[in-house]
C-alpha cells in the first residue's frame, strides 16, 4: 500500500532556527497533507497541497510537493518552542480503494 | 465550532470487559473515522463511515465493532480485547468523502489501557 515517510525521524533545533522534514510517497496521490500533534494529544491540520500543486505557503509554514520524485518537504521558519511537535504528513490515494494514511512522523525538539 | 468530542479521555479494562468509546463533533460533517495510535507511531486507520455507512474497515478484528447512530455520533464498541490493543483511539471527521474535502479534524482521544 502507499505510504508516506519522514526524515528525518527526530530533529533538535534552536529556538529561531528554520526547521525542514522531508516525506516521501509511493504511488499516485490526490493531495498530501501535513498534520501537527502534541505529545500524546489529537493531530492538528496544518496544510493540504494538491497533486497539480508545487509549493504552498501558510504563515511560518511553506510546502513543496514534487509528483515526480513521489515527494514533500514542510519548512518551519523562524521556528519556536511551542512548535516542539511531532510532524506528519498523509497522503490521500489516487486510486480506488487507497485509503487515507500517514507516514511515521518527524519529531521536533525546539530549545530555547 | 472545529471541535471533536471524544470520551472518555482515558480508559483500563480488563480483557473480559466490554466498553465503548464515544466521539460526537457538530460541524454538519459526513465522514468520521476511527484511528489506533501506538506510541511513537502514525495513527492507523481502523475504519471510516461515509454518510452513516460503514465504507471502510481495514481488517480490524472483530473485537473492535463500529457504529454510527446518527451523522454526529460514532461509537467504538470493545470486547474481549487484548493486552496488545492498548493505545491511544483518535476519532476524527471531515466535511465529506470528496477527494479535496478530506481535511480531517481530530479529537483528543481516548488513552485505553487493558490489563
Amino acid at each position: 500500500s502507499q505510504q508516506g515517510e519522514e526524515d528525518p525521524q527526530a530533529l533538535s533545533i534552536q529556538e529561531g532556527e528554520n526547521a525542514t522534514m522531508n516525506c516521501s510517497y509511493k504511488t499516485s496521490i490526490n493531495n498530501l497533507q501535513w498534520y501537527r500533534q502534541n505529545s500524546g494529544r489529537g493531530l492538528v491540520h496544518l496544510i493540504l497541497i494538491r497533486s497539480n500543486e508545487r509549493e504552498k505557503h501558510s504563515g511560518r509554514l511553506r510546502v513543496t510537493l514534487d509528483t515526480s520524485k513521489k515527494s514533500s518537504s514542510l519548512l518551519i521558519t523562524a521556528s519556536r518552542a511551542a512548535d516542539t511537535a511531532s510532524y506528519f504528513c498523509a497522503t490521500d490515494g489516487a486510486n480506488y480503494g487507497q485509503n487515507f494514511v500517514f507516514g511515521p512522523g518527524t519529531r521536533l525538539s525546539v530549545l530555547p | 465550532d472545529t471541535e471533536v468530542t471524544q470520551t472518555p479521555k482515558h480508559l483500563v479494562m480488563g480483557m473480559t470487559n466490554k466498553k465503548s468509546l464515544k466521539c460526537e463533533q457538530h460541524m454538519g460533517h459526513r465522514a468520521m473515522y476511527w484511528y489506533k495510535q501506538k506510541a511513537k507511531k502514525p495513527p492507523e486507520l481502523m475504519f471510516v463511515y461515509s454518510y452513516e455507512k460503514l465504507s471502510i474497515n481495514e481488517s480490524v478484528p472483530s473485537r473492535f465493532s463500529p457504529e454510527c447512530p446518527n451523522s454526529s455520533l460514532l461509537n467504538l464498541h470493545l470486547h474481549a480485547l487484548q493486552p496488545e490493543d492498548s493505545a491511544l483511539y483518535l476519532c476524527a471527521s471531515s466535511q465529506g468523502s470528496a477527494r479535496t474535502k478530506n481535511i480531517q479534524y481530530f479529537g483528543a482521544g481516548t488513552r485505553l489501557s487493558v490489563l
